[in-house]
This record gives C-alpha cells, structure tokens and sequence, in this order.
C-alpha cells in the first residue's frame, strides 16, 4: 500500500503571497491531519479533517485554513505569508477508528517564506 | 492541560541499550506513542501503547509505561548507528485523531 505523499516537497514563498499544499491519504484512511513542526515550537497541531468536515482545530490564527474532498485527498492553505511560517508542514492519515486510531504521516512540505 | 515532556539530547555506543524517557501530564491519554524522525523525513511510526497496559515488546524495542507517575519509555536494544535519528514521543486523548508531542529527543550513535 502507498504511503501518505505529499506536494510539493519544498516551497519558496515571499512574504504576503499565499500557498497551497496538497496531502494523499494512505488508501482506505478517511481522517487526515496537518501539523506544523519548526525548530522553536516543535510539532504542533493545526487542523484535523473527516469526511470532508473539519473536526478539531489547533490554535493558529485564521490565516490557515484547510479543506478535504470526497476522496479524502486533502489541501491546506496559508494566506497572507509571515516569515514565521517557515516550516516543515506534515500531513498524517488514519482511519478514524476511535481510540485505536493510528497516525502516519507523509514526508513533509518544507515551506521556506523569504 | 496536555504537556509532553522529553530530555533533548542522548549520546550512546553502538551496541549498547538506549533508553528514552518522556513525562506527560493529561491523565486521560487513551493511546502513547513513539515516532522517529530522520534529517529531512516525515515522522515513521515506531510502536504504541494503551494505557491500560505497562509493557510492550516489538523485536528490539519496549516500551514501558508508569501510569500512576505518567511517565513513558523506550528502550531499544543493541543500538545501532541507524539509530540515530530524533525520537518523539506523543499522546493521543479524547476521540480525535489529534496528537500532542515532545519536542523530541535527538539520539546519536557512535560506532
């Protein structure tokens, strides 16, 4: 079975404009997550989306946002971009089975913003 | 509030046992897991454990888990140079999918 993938797998970006990154689940998975991971703040959690409905929301300003579609392919999006958002955005999939639910994630978008 | 806490930095022999520790503080985490992280890679999955279990052993892993003292390990035997690789503990809580994290402990081997 594929694993998550992810594009693009680098990005360069100027400050103010905004990007798009695109995540594929792991077949069958109908859950997927976005996080973010930077030196300073580590792994943390931006958004979780099932059945093409966000259901949890980390703490990140309304400039992130995300969407899921039928096939549980998954975007997410940065307006407006900050020097602050360099980073090494992840992508999980799992199959949303409750507490037995297991994340696995994709390779990464390493997003630079110049 | 969730907290996941992990020493930074550990420094072993190849051949010797390494021993990960993590601290977290939300009692009702359902699930703990270990992922390993390797210079410009995702994150791989390594092992998990319920919380209503104290041990569990996959090849040369094993986890040990205190849950009275919310304190995780893992253990990985005959390390070796392969190792190396940043290594980051999570809990799950609730029903979603979502993960809280260490910042992770950077393991390096030397032959």
């Amino acid at each position: 079975k594929a694993g998550v993938t992810q594009t693009p797998r680098y990005l360069i970006k100027t400050r103010g404009q905004q990007v798009t990154l695109s995540c594929s689940p792991i077949s069958g998975h109908r859950s997927v997550s976005w996080y973010q991971q930077t030196p300073g703040q580590g792994l943390q959690f931006l958004f979780e989306y099932f059945s093409e409905t966000q259901r949890n929301k980390g703490n990140f300003p309304g400039r992130f946002s995300g969407r899921q579609f039928s096939n549980s392919r998954s975007e997410m999006n940065v307006s407006t971009l900050e020097l602050g958002d360099s980073a090494l955005y992840l992508c999980a999939s799992s199959l949303a089975l409750g507490d037995t639910d297991t994340q696995y994630f994709g390779p990464g978008t390493r997003l630079t913003v110049l | 509030g969730e907290d996941v806490e992990q020493s930074l930095f550990l420094s072993v022999r190849e051949g010797d046992s390494s021993v990960i520790n993590c601290t977290y503080t939300d009692s009702s985490s359902t699930y703990l897991y270990w992922y390993k992280q390797e210079p410009g890679a995702g994150l791989q999955l390594l092992t998990y454990i319920f919380s209503n279990m104290d041990m569990k052993q996959d090849q040369r892993l094993t986890v040990l888990l205190n849950k009275k003292d919310k304190h995780l390990s893992l253990r990985i035997a005959d390390t070796q140079t392969g190792d190396s690789a940043i290594y980051f503990c999570a809990e799950k809580t609730g029903g979603y999918s979502t993960l809280t994290f260490g910042k992770g402990t950077m393991l390096l081997v030397s032959p």
